[in-house]
């Protein structure tokens, strides 16, 4: 069936270093891939996707790659902060809108 | 800046007993769905709804639940006959087509049935 998992539960990175969130996924049919951030208390916030087309796409301070020979997915923060502490879902989207989500990275950032 | 918003942000319930969990989306969007994200765990899709009706929904999605827009600016989730499972954190969200995958979510009702 469809599902969308991440390899660690947790990561602790220093300030300053950067952070790289790994995802698989299994539904290659999915047409994005997204990254969402949820802070404690609050809904998941949208930071950045991936049309399944592309290999790489590139925001602010953030690097999101698809590898879809393995169906892989990974988020990349530069100069980690510590306002970037939060728990990270990939998610992929069908043509419908629905997002199917992976359980979950928390990422501690050490000041 | 818009956002969804979501009432009450914490509603605790009796087992068996009805609640109705409201949701304002934000106003031009045209996509409208459910999640819920039992405590520690991912968050889970419930139902999507466009065009005042349900586009998707999971198997989580029984006849238990339903959802409704009953005006231009709501979008309720009403559980039936609550069960202790039901307990978890539900989101609303909205996104302004499926053309866009920025789906915006609103902050949450934390559902406790005892």
């Amino acid at each position: 069936g469809e599902s969308v998992g991440l390899h660690l539960p947790t990561l602790s990175v220093q300030e300053g270093d950067n952070s790289i969130i790994n995802c698989a996924y299994s539904n290659s049919a999915s047409d994005y891939f997204i990254w969402y951030k949820q802070e404690s208390g609050k809904g998941p916030q949208f930071i950045i996707d991936i049309r399944s087309n592309m290999d790489k796409r590139q925001g602010q301070r953030v690097t999101v790659l698809l590898n879809k020979t393995v169906k892989h997915l990974s988020l990349q923060i530069a100069a980690t902060q510590p306002g970037d502490s939060a728990v990270y879902f990939c998610a992929e989207r069908n043509q419908g809108g629905k997002l199917i989500f992976g359980q979950g990275t928390e990422l501690s950032v050490k000041p | 800046e818009p956002e969804v918003t979501q009432t009450p942000s914490h509603q605790v319930t009796q087992m068996g007993q009805e609640v109705i969990l409201r949701c304002v989306p934000i106003s031009n969007h045209l996509y409208f769905y459910w999640y819920r994200q039992i405590l520690g765990q991912k968050v889970e899709f419930l139902v999507s709804f466009y065009n005042n009706e349900i586009s998707e929904k999971s198997e989580i999605f029984d006849d238990q639940f339903s959802v409704e827009r009953p005006d231009g600016s709501n979008f309720t989730l009403k559980i039936r006959s609550t069960k202790l499972e039901d307990s978890a954190m539900y989101f609303c969200a909205s996104s302004p087509g499926t053309g866009s995958t920025e789906a915006f979510f609103g902050q949450g009702t934390r559902l406790t049935v005892v």
